[in-house]
């Protein structure tokens, strides 16, 4: 089944920009969406269709894709943004909504 | 504002089956779709199926032979229906809203936790 690879783990000091890849090479043309979790709390929808922010996702979140890889990146980041980031994707070969597995981002 | 809330019975007998229900205030689950998707420390954010206008279903093929999703659009509810649980069924389970024309979830509840005992 497509299974869509993260890193497990980001650490980047509080200023400085977090980069956080999905798919290693194999995103396919696949649109794709961004969450992020923090801990207890449901996912929240932070960048949608590669590069598009929800109302209230400050720009600090910035989406882009590659058509082989994904990427979210976020600028000057902050103590709140310590949280698990998800990418998301349409899979057309089985009908089906196949997530990432996730990235720990951690604010030194 | 739309919000959305999920209830389950917390903890279930492995081979028992579940049932899990979400509620919609604010909004209906009229014309959208209304998905499930669990997390479970095995597998991570797994999406189950949605249901679509209270009525049209589809379902991810790994689940597709023991759960049913169903909808009653005069209670604005969705229920989650599995047949017979085992410890990997253990997780939270969210109620998620799917934007119209895009593939990407942007209202969820704050997810039901179950438990799965042997």
């Amino acid at each position: 089944s497509y299974v869509l690879t993260q890193p497990p783990s980001v650490s980047v000091a509080p200023g400085q920009t977090a980069n956080i890849l999905c798919g290693e090479n194999n995103i396919g043309g696949r649109t794709v969406h961004w969450y992020q979790q923090r801990p207890g709390q449901a996912p929240v929808l932070v960048v949608y269709s590669d590069s598009d922010r929800p109302s209230g996702i400050p720009e600090r979140f910035f989406g882009s894709n590659s058509g082989k890889t994904a990427s979210l990146t976020i600028t000057g980041v902050e103590a709140g943004d310590e949280a698990d980031y998800f990418c998301q994707a349409w899979d057309t070969d089985t009908n089906n909504y196949v997530f990432g597995t996730g990235t720990k981002v951690t604010v030194l | 504002q739309v919000q959305v809330q999920e209830s389950g019975p917390g903890l279930v007998r492995s081979s028992e089956p579940l049932s899990l229900s979400c509620t919609v205030s604010g909004g209906s689950i009229s014309n959208s779709y209304w998905s499930w998707v669990r997390q479970t420390p095995l597998k991570g954010l797994e999406w189950i199926g949605y249901i679509y206008d209270g009525a049209g279903t589809n379902y991810n093929p790994s689940f597709r032979s023991r759960v049913t999703i169903s909808g009653d659009r005069s209670k604005d509810q969705v229920s989650l229906n599995v047949k017979s649980v085992t410890a990997a069924d253990t997780g939270t389970y969210y109620c998620a809203r799917k934007i119209s024309g895009k593939a990407a979830f942007d209202i969820w509840g704050p997810g039901t936790v179950v438990a799965v005992s042997s």
